[in-house]
């Protein structure tokens, strides 16, 4: 079945040591997007790629960073997690941005 | 540690019985709207989406409704089961600026036995 990965399904990691999350995707959607979900919130918008084009929100921190090496792969690295970055974080794609975005299962992040 | 979130706003319902969540958006350049459905631990899930030029949408138990006028969207669900037992969110996607989803606060659907 076509569908969104994200891995690994939960990561802990140490304040301030680097972390990547990966996500792919089966479905040869033209963007990718990653969201920061915390406890009781809304899913936000971290960034999107369309295509090999990056495109980050306004106020996402500059400790966060995205790779897209392929259309089925997008990344995203966490450059020094503190802990308010501890999270649940989600990968989306859709075939065109105003289309339906299909979600991954998230990974959950926690920093000690 | 993850900070403390903010309080969702809450339905309970009786099994069997229908329910309604209300979302209000504020952008009258949003063309497109969708629902999704979050369980504990997942990523959201689709439930229905609709279009501007519609006003009344039908899936499998569910049914949403938009009401251009007063920038209102609800969502519908028959004869709700356990497994309705979720936060639900309303999202909306605007034709013009970056077209990026903005997602409603959400609402936490339990269920009664």
């Amino acid at each position: 079945d076509a569908m969104v990965i994200q891995n690994p399904r939960y990561q802990v990691t140490q304040f301030g040591k680097p972390v990547t999350l990966s996500c792919s995707q089966t479905l040869n959607h033209n963007v990718m997007y990653w969201y920061q979900q915390k406890s009781s919130q809304a899913p936000k918008l971290l960034f999107h790629y369309y295509d090999k084009d990056f495109n980050n929100e306004a106020d996402t921190p500059d400790n966060f960073q995205s790779r897209r090496p392929n259309t089925s792969f997008c990344f995203l690295d966490i450059r020094s997690p503190g802990l308010g970055d501890a999270a649940m974080y989600l990968c989306a794609t859709s075939r065109d941005t105003g289309f339906q975005q299909f979600f991954g299962p998230g990974t959950r992040l926690t920093v000690l | 540690g993850e900070s403390v979130g903010l309080h969702l706003p809450t339905l309970s319902v009786q099994e069997g019985d229908n329910s309604i969540i209300n979302c209000a958006y504020s952008n009258s350049a949003s063309d497109y709207f969708i629902w999704y459905k979050q369980e504990s631990g997942k990523g959201p899930q689709f439930i229905i989406d609709i279009r501007s030029n519609m006003d009344k949408r039908q899936g499998q138990r569910v049914t949403v409704l938009l009401n251009k006028t007063v920038k209102h969207l609800s969502l519908q669900i028959a004869a709700t089961q356990p497994g309705d037992s979720a936060v639900y969110f309303c999202a909306e996607n605007s034709r013009f600026g970056n077209e990026k989803l903005t997602f409603g606060t959400g609402t936490r659907l339990t269920i009664i036995p």
